[in-house]
């Protein structure tokens, strides 16, 4: 159980595309689901915290406009990276909240993660 | 805010060793622990975790403590394997208030050698 899915697994598209990537909490419903942003051997940094039925809270630094978040039901948020650079260049990784659990711990499951390069 | 210190950056140890990351945080109203498992270009897989209210959880090889008091915790890997090896993230969090994130410590390369 507790199975996060993300599509695609990597994507390569040219600079000034817009890339759109889908998180899937496959065997629970999710309430809230994370998007962060990794950068080869760093840690994870949280961008936006993705709520169901309403507007994601980005962190700060994060630009809303460029990565715009929709979170339309209770197993799937898309983060889509739009006029994209080389610097956006990263590995994007989802995680959700089990709504079931979530007044017991806060347990996030983490999806396999989004490989992007833009060229 | 939070903050999570995680120590060493990079571990080396031999099959069969034990294997200790350590973490400390600075929110004294954090209680709830995580530790992931980060394989090379796959997200971070949950491993164990821990409430404040215990003081250490086991899971076969794995075991977690905690000291509330240091504001610390520490993952422990007895016997280890190769398979073993990859990165390991610790994390911290509010479960009331808090926003609702996770904080990462700066991950810990295990390296499990023959």
């Amino acid at each position: 159980g507790a199975v996060v899915s993300q599509h695609p697994s990597w994507v390569i598209c040219k600079s000034g595309t817009s890339v759109k990537i889908e998180c899937r909490s496959l065997d629970f419903q999710a309430t809230t689901m994370f998007w962060y942003r990794q950068f080869p051997k760093q840690s994870l940094m949280l961008m936006a915290t993705s709520n169901e039925g309403s507007k994601a809270t980005y962190e700060q630094g994060v630009e809303k406009d460029k990565f715009l978040i929709n979170h339309a039901s209770l197993t799937l948020s898309t983060l889509t990276v739009t006029s994209a650079h080389p610097e956006d260049s990263s590995f994007y990784i989802c995680s959700a909240r089990d709504i079931i659990r979530a007044g017991v711990t806060d347990t996030q499951y983490f999806g396999p993660g989004t490989r992007l390069t833009v060229l | 805010g939070e903050n999570v210190e995680q120590h060493p950056s990079t571990l080396s140890v031999q099959e069969g060793d034990s294997a200790v990351i350590k973490c400390t945080y600075s929110d004294s109203a954090s209680n709830y622990f995580p530790w992931y498992k980060q394989e090379l270009g796959k997200g971070p897989q949950l491993i164990i975790d821990i409430r404040s209210n215990v003081g250490e959880k086991k899971d076969q090889r794995i075991a977690v403590t905690l000291n509330k008091t240091a504001k610390h915790f520490s993952l422990h890997i007895t016997e280890t394997q190769p398979e073993d090896s990859a990165v390991y993230f610790c994390a911290a969090h509010r479960l009331t208030g808090g926003g609702n994130k996770l904080t990462f410590g700066t991950g810990t390369q295990l390296k499990v050698e023959l």
